[in-house]
């Protein structure tokens, strides 16, 4: 079956400690995308990446980090230096409006919730 | 910037009935997508209804259906006939349809709940 897949679903980080979210999809989707969402902000934007090797800060990078070496996996990192990192994350992939964006939606994993202790 | 607007953080409809929400958005684009996204209690997210902006006609998807008014940008969302698996939070959504710009923003969500 085709889709997204995050893991894990449910994580707890110690404060001071750096932790890799992970984000795979066999869609064959160009673009990929990490979005946090706590109560009442909606999903803000943190990485996104439209190929493979690169990769462009949304609104709330700060405390985040990426990579895209492969075009199926986009994996994101919490940092120490990240605030406020208990949240819910959503990553997501989508085909490219320009080259055979049928439609142009995103499609989403299921979510890791984050909760450092 | 690309913004999204949902300005009714909560809304109730009793089933059956019918039931709009609201969004507005501001780009200075003329070609773009706008998403309805609906997640219920399991997080998942889910695709409603998506408009391509140079399409006139106003999308449907059952008994989902959008009024979209590309010179006022507003895009709401009407749901007829509501059931109570349709009580969950929904997120309108925009995209441009230029690659270089190609992110996804989101509005903050609007919960609805169905009364039986």
């Amino acid at each position: 079956d085709g889709g997204i897949t995050q893991s894990p679903k449910y994580l707890f980080r110690k404060e001071g400690q750096n932790v890799t979210l992970s984000c795979e999809q066999n869609l064959n989707h160009d673009a990929m995308y990490w979005y946090r969402q706590d109560p009442g902000q909606g999903l803000r934007l943190i990485y996104y990446s439209q190929i493979v090797n690169d990769f462009q800060k949304g609104d709330i990078a700060e405390g985040y980090s990426v990579s895209r070496e492969k075009k199926e996996s986009f994996p994101l990192t919490v940092t120490s230096a990240q605030k406020n990192p208990t949240a819910f994350y959503l990553c997501a992939s989508s085909s490219n409006p320009r080259t055979g964006g049928v439609g142009a939606e995103a499609f989403f994993g299921q979510g890791t919730r984050l909760t450092v202790v | 910037a690309q913004t999204v607007t949902q300005s009714q953080p909560e809304m109730s409809v009793q089933e059956a009935e019918t039931v709009t929400l609201s969004c507005t958005y501001d780009t200075s684009e003329s070609d773009y997508y706008l998403f309805w996204y609906k997640q219920p209690p399991s997080r998942q997210m889910i695709l409603v209804i998506r408009q391509e902006a140079y399409k006139q006609q106003n999308a449907t998807e059952n008994r989902f259906s959008v009024n979209f008014q590309k010179a006022a940008k507003s895009f709401s969302l009407k749901i007829s006939d509501s059931q109570l698996g349709d009580a969950a939070m929904y997120f309108c959504a925009y995209r441009s349809e230029t690659g270089a710009n190609s992110k996804l923003t989101f509005g903050k969500g609007i919960t609805l709940s169905v009364r039986p």
